[in-house]
């Protein structure tokens, strides 16, 4: 059974804190993502990874970073996090494989995070 | 660029009645197709995608999407409502390529009354 996991399902932090939010998965998968769920606005991504140690930017970077050291983990970082930053957060991975592949661009998600600034 | 529009933030029907959740996509390639669903304090879940072939794809638990390329729709559908089908649920597209990103609609609310 595939699985993505991460590493709190509810998580609470004061303004100016730093936060780690990990993922974790087992499919031996290339891609992985960082998404931010708000109500009304669906999913944004914030962060997105192809490779080990390689990142790029999605639509809403400010005020996070990442970090992906092993194939299977994928690192979120609010350096200082921020009341805005209240939210869900997901992550998600996938394969790589071409077109012929019946898994191609399927993204596979954790079960979120949420994350509370005071 | 590609952008995905989902027509009604909010759909509520009745038990045993049609369900009918709208999208609407733009791509400048072929496109790949999802739809996920999310229930309460979970993260998505796949319920059925279109990558190529048969326009008519069914899914779990009894949905099915159609992708009508001259209408640059992708909706689904089901044909009696179930009290579990109550969550939220998220159309995406993806152009492909090397670009494994997708792109998610504001989401749709499924709300099922007894």
């Amino acid at each position: 059974d595939v699985k993505v996991t991460q590493s709190s399902r509810y998580l609470v932090k004061r303004t100016g804190e730093k936060v780690f939010l990990e993922c974790v998965q087992d499919m031996d998968h290339e891609n992985m993502f960082w998404y931010r769920q708000d109500p009304g606005l669906g999913l944004r991504l914030i962060y997105f990874s192809y490779d080990v140690k390689m990142k790029e930017k999605g639509d809403i970077p400010e005020g996070y970073s990442v970090s992906r050291e092993k194939k299977e983990r994928f690192s979120l970082i609010l350096e200082s996090a921020s009341t805005n930053q209240t939210s869900m957060y997901l992550c998600a991975s996938s394969r790589q494989q071409g077109p012929g592949d019946s898994l191609y661009n399927e993204q596979f998600f954790g079960p979120g995070t949420r994350l509370t600034v005071l | 660029a590609q952008s995905v529009t989902q027509l009604g933030s909010h759909v509520s029907v009745s038990e045993g009645a049609l369900v009918l959740l709208r999208c609407n996509y733009s791509s400048s390639v072929p496109p790949y197709l999802f739809w996920y669903v999310q229930y309460p304090n979970q993260g998505l879940q796949l319920l059925l995608k279109y990558t190529t072939g048969a326009t008519l794809v069914k899914g779990i638990n009894g949905f099915e999407a159609e992708f009508k390329k001259s209408e640059t729709s992708f909706h689904l559908t089901k044909p009696s409502a179930h009290m579990s089908d109550a969550a939220e649920y998220f159309c995406a597209v993806s152009s492909g390529g090397s670009n494994y990103k997708l792109t998610f609609g504001k989401g749709t609310l499924l709300t099922v009354n007894p």
